[in-house]
């Protein structure tokens, strides 16, 4: 069964600490892993797509890492700001009959405190 | 910018009432897609459409639920004899093209309350 789990499931942290968001997936086959901020009451926003050849990707603070052989991922931020709080969704599409699937994982919140 | 767009924001219904719900994606974008958020939850996945064609719709809980996208632009999810479990925040997302990693740009979606 594909699916994708996440952890922690929350977090907090002070403001200016880094913190890494893990995601495991069993997904198959495999097409691409992204990651997806979403602020309360928003439509989750893209952070990072990579695909089955790419280790890592940074979009500013947020880095990416993907492990295909171990089916890991994470999401590293760095130097947290009030701003980084949302909840965080590691995405895994998988290629089924011509089409694709997007499975979600259930995402993990973080909240910054000052 | 324009970015995709949900109407309404709100909708409460009676149970047993018809809904529908509307998403407008970006202009030009070929691909959309319908997911349902249940709170605290990730969303899941409804259907696709690439232009005006529907090719997946594995997603849709039960035949109580039909989208379409006519045009290939504007799209509604209708959800017919709604039940409680249909509560849940709907959001709609399109990318530019068919290609599998291309971004998917999300509204700020419709949450529907089943009373």
């Amino acid at each position: 069964k594909n699916q994708v789990e996440q952890s922690p499931q929350s977090l907090i942290i002070l403001e200016g600490k880094n913190c890494t968001l893990q995601c495991n997936y069993t997904v198959s086959p495999f097409s691409n892993l992204r990651w997806y901020k979403q602020d309360t009451g928003r439509g989750p926003v893209s952070l990072t797509i990579m695909t089955f050849s790419e280790n890592t990707k940074s979009n500013g603070r947020y880095t990416a890492t993907l492990d295909a052989d171990t089916k890991q991922s994470s999401l590293h931020i760095t130097a947290s700001q009030l701003s980084d709080s949302a909840s965080y969704i590691c995405v895994v599409s998988a290629r089924t009959s011509g089409t694709y699937k997007y499975i979600f994982g259930t995402g993990t919140r973080l909240k910054v405190l000052a | 910018g324009a970015g995709v767009s949900q109407s309404p924001r709100y909708k409460v219904a009676k149970r047993g009432q018809d809904v529908a719900l509307r998403c407008d994606p970006i202009s030009g974008h070929v691909s959309l897609f319908w997911y349902q958020q249940a709170l605290g939850q990730g969303p899941e996945f409804l259907t696709y459409f690439q232009n005006e064609a529907q090719l997946d719709k594995s997603g849709l809980p039960s035949d109580r639920f039909f989208a379409e996208r006519p045009e290939g632009s504007v799209s509604t999810l209708k959800i017919q004899r709604t039940q409680q479990e249909d509560s849940a925040v709907y959001l709609c997302a399109s990318s530019l093209s068919e290609w599998v990693a291309d971004t998917q740009y999300f509204g700020p979606g419709t949450r529907l309350t089943v009373l």
